[in-house]
């Protein structure tokens, strides 16, 4: 049973490019949430897309979108890339009925660095 | 929007003794999960409470959740250098579906 992956694992960019980073949830989840870890903090969440939607969204700019596939994988793309979108960013799966009390599994990362 | 505050934010200790870590806000939880992530890696979920008083134990590790549901404390039993990582918590207040992080309790236990 694959838990959640992600790729790349690590990538560098220049200020003012665009990124894609892509997830697979675990195999029988539904749902997938996009979090930003800086160094040194905790995860900041993102965005969460459930049935190919975005349905939630935390405090971040609009250069940040995603998107849900069928096949319920997921892409994060960040344009005009800025210094400070450097970080550590994981996907989590987990089953939408059972969001409220369920789990969330996360994948190892991908670590952007932008220069 | 809630906040968790995780204290201590740095611990070192060496192995064989015992310690705590703590998780509070002034909001109240649906649930609370307690993740460890070691460099490089995703957060590994050990374990989520629901109700309020609830206490649960991973072998050496004894979770509690507060009786207001507020706040939640991680204790470990004879600390191991296995141990060794960042204990993150995290929780869920009302119909949100996403999870609200503390900033996280460095652990280094030293042999």
């Amino acid at each position: 049973d694959a838990g959640v992956t992600q790729s790349p694992t690590h990538l560098i960019k220049t200020r003012g490019q665009q990124v894609t980073l892509r997830c697979s949830p675990k195999s029988g989840h539904d749902t997938v949430s996009w979090y930003q870890q800086a160094l040194g903090q905790g995860p900041q969440f993102i965005f969460q897309y459930y049935e190919e939607e975005e349905r939630q969204r935390g405090n971040f700019p609009d250069r940040f979108s995603g998107h849900q596939f069928p096949n319920y994988s997921s892409e994060l793309n960040v344009n005009a890339l800025l210094l400070g979108d450097s970080a550590l960013y994981l996907c989590a799966s987990s089953l939408r009925i059972r969001d409220r009390g369920s789990e969330q599994y996360f994948g190892p990362g991908t670590r952007l660095t932008v220069t | 929007t809630q906040l968790l505050e995780q204290s201590p934010q740095f611990l070192s200790i060496q192995e064989g003794e015992n310690l705590t870590v703590y998780c509070n806000s002034s909001s109240v939880f649906s649930s609370l999960q307690w993740y460890r992530q070691e460099p490089g890696e995703g957060p590994v979920l050990l374990v989520t409470v629901v109700t309020g008083g609830e206490v649960k134990k991973l072998k050496r590790l004894t979770f509690q959740f507060g009786d207001a549901r507020k706040d939640s404390s991680l204790h470990i039993t004879a600390a191991q250098p296995g141990d060794t990582g960042l204990y993150l918590c995290a929780a869920r207040s009302g119909s949100a579906r996403q999870l609200t992080f503390g900033s996280g309790t460095q652990l280094t236990v030293l042999p």
